[in-house]
């Protein structure tokens, strides 16, 4: 089964400083990953996904993720964080052969930009 | 382009009562909706799989009979959710997908948050 893991609940950064969110995944086969975020009360925004090819991969606002295959990471960063970045983000696997039911999101990681 | 809306944003009902909400691919032919729950601080759990002209399925723990989904045309999904109680508030985002090739992209609506009274 696949499964996604955000390891910190909350990431707290100044303005104008670099942010990571940290994913970690467990898949058997290739993985297919994505990054959403989340305003209060909005439904997920897509952000950036990595299907093959670099494994740095940019997004839109800014963002981009690096695939680290040994360490199974997909790391969400940004370098220089606006208070306007401050929501949920949300860190999902999916399979193109399962469509949703094997789209799994992780926790979640509410990022805070301090001004 | 990939648009999803979802109607009503925001719905207050009594307890006992049904309520309808609507998910809509507005520029895009969707086979497939999908439908999930947001708790509080929580992440997405996927409730159903809508696909058009035949009957959802739906993930373990989920109540069909409270929880209708009919998926009647290739760009509207509803979900009602049947004699709803307290316990049913929770935020419900649709998303649609469509195919381009190898991956798939799927495309969220904006939510409909439930309050049951």
């Amino acid at each position: 089964a696949q499964s996604v893991a955000q390891p910190e609940d909350q990431v707290n950064v100044a303005e104008g400083n670099p942010l990571t969110v940290k994913c970690t995944y467990s898949v058997s086969g290739n993985p297919y990953l994505f990054w959403y975020v989340q305003y209060p009360n909005r439904g997920l925004q897509f952000l950036l996904k990595y299907i093959t090819g670099d494994n740095l991969v940019k997004g839109s606002y800014g963002f981009e993720a690096e695939f680290n295959k040994s360490q199974t990471s997909f790391h969400l960063k940004k370098p220089s964080a606006l208070v306007s970045d401050s929501a949920l983000y949300f860190c999902a696997v999916g399979d193109p052969r399962g469509y949703g039911q094997n789209f799994v999101f992780g926790p979640g990681t509410r990022l805070s930009v301090l001004p | 382009g990939a648009v999803v809306s979802q109607h009503p944003s925001w719905v207050i009902c009594k307890s006992g009562t049904s309520v309808k909400i609507e998910c809509r691919s507005l520029d895009f032919q969707a086979t497939t909706m999908f439908w999930y729950r947001q708790f509080p601080k929580q992440s997405l759990m996927l409730m159903a799989t809508s696909n058009e002209g035949s009957k959802a399925t739906y993930e373990q723990g989920v109540e069909k009979d409270k929880f209708l989904i009919n998926h009647a045309s290739l760009t509207l999904s509803t979900l009602t959710v049947t004699s709803a109680h307290p316990e049913d508030s929770s935020f419900y985002i649709c998303s649609a997908t469509q195919s381009t090739g190898m991956a798939y992209e799927q495309y969220f609506g904006p939510g409909t948050r439930l309050t049951v009274t």
